[in-house]
């Protein structure tokens, strides 16, 4: 089993629509969960952090399901501008260098 | 408050030849990551560093390949003896002290092609 899987996509919805993406992560000792967008040929911009209660900004929504070892991101609303490539990132409780592991990617595509 | 400033932006080298990519991070950031993307696949680690001292280079390949971040001046990494196999997008992450692998913010990348 891999680290840190997404499913690829895409998922192709209308403007308005609600999506949500899923990550699993193996490592049932993971600490920090974190959300990014990267838009094609483009750098990974960090969109938001996960936190245990689940956190909200706007139209999105991040969630942490220890127990069964996955985090969501809930889009409300969708525009055409949140079509990009959405990943994940894991990082380790412990080990000392504290490196993120990054999924794959689930790309998203909005349509009018 | 500039980002994450990588140079150059797009890099053409031939076989054989040596690559030089330079990250310069975040005002007040110490920690400095490099990541290699190929299309269609996800972002791979390949190196950590603090200024002057390698944290952790476990995903960085033992031949070709080294990296630094001196006390004055950008990290480097750099790529010896290129390879066809070498091209792919080369980003930069820095994060700031205290807070190391929680929160990274990326450069916009060096795209390495080797012909």
């Amino acid at each position: 089993r891999k680290e840190v899987e997404q499913d690829p996509g895409p998922f192709n919805v209308p403007e308005g629509a609600t999506v949500a993406f899923n990550c699993t992560y193996s490592n049932s000792a993971s600490q920090s969960f974190f959300w990014y967008r990267q838009d094609c040929r483009k750098e990974p911009k960090l969109l938001m952090s996960v936190y245990s209660s689940g956190n909200e900004d706007g139209r999105f929504t991040a969630q942490l399901n220890r127990a069964s070892q996955y985090i969501s991101l809930l889009i409300r609303d969708s525009k055409l501008s949140d079509s990009a490539t959405y990943l994940c990132a894991v990082t380790p409780a412990s080990g000392g260098s504290y490196i993120p592991t990054f999924g794959r990617g689930t790309s998203l595509i909005v349509h009018p | 408050n500039a980002g994450v400033m990588q140079n150059p932006r797009h890099l053409v080298r031939r076989r054989g030849q040596e690559a030089r990519l330079r990250c310069s991070p975040m005002k007040g950031h110490s920690h400095v990551y490099w990541y290699r993307q190929l299309p269609e696949e996800g972002l791979k680690f390949m190196v950590y560093l603090q200024k002057e001292n390698i944290i952790d280079e476990s995903g960085m390949p033992k031949e070709r390949f080294s990296a630094e971040f001196p006390k004055e001046g950008p990290s480097i990494l750099r790529i010896q003896q290129v390879v066809r196999g070498d091209s792919a997008a080369y980003f930069c992450a820095s994060s700031p002290p205290g807070l190391s692998g929680y929160e990274q913010y990326f450069g916009p990348g060096t795209r390495l092609t080797v012909t």
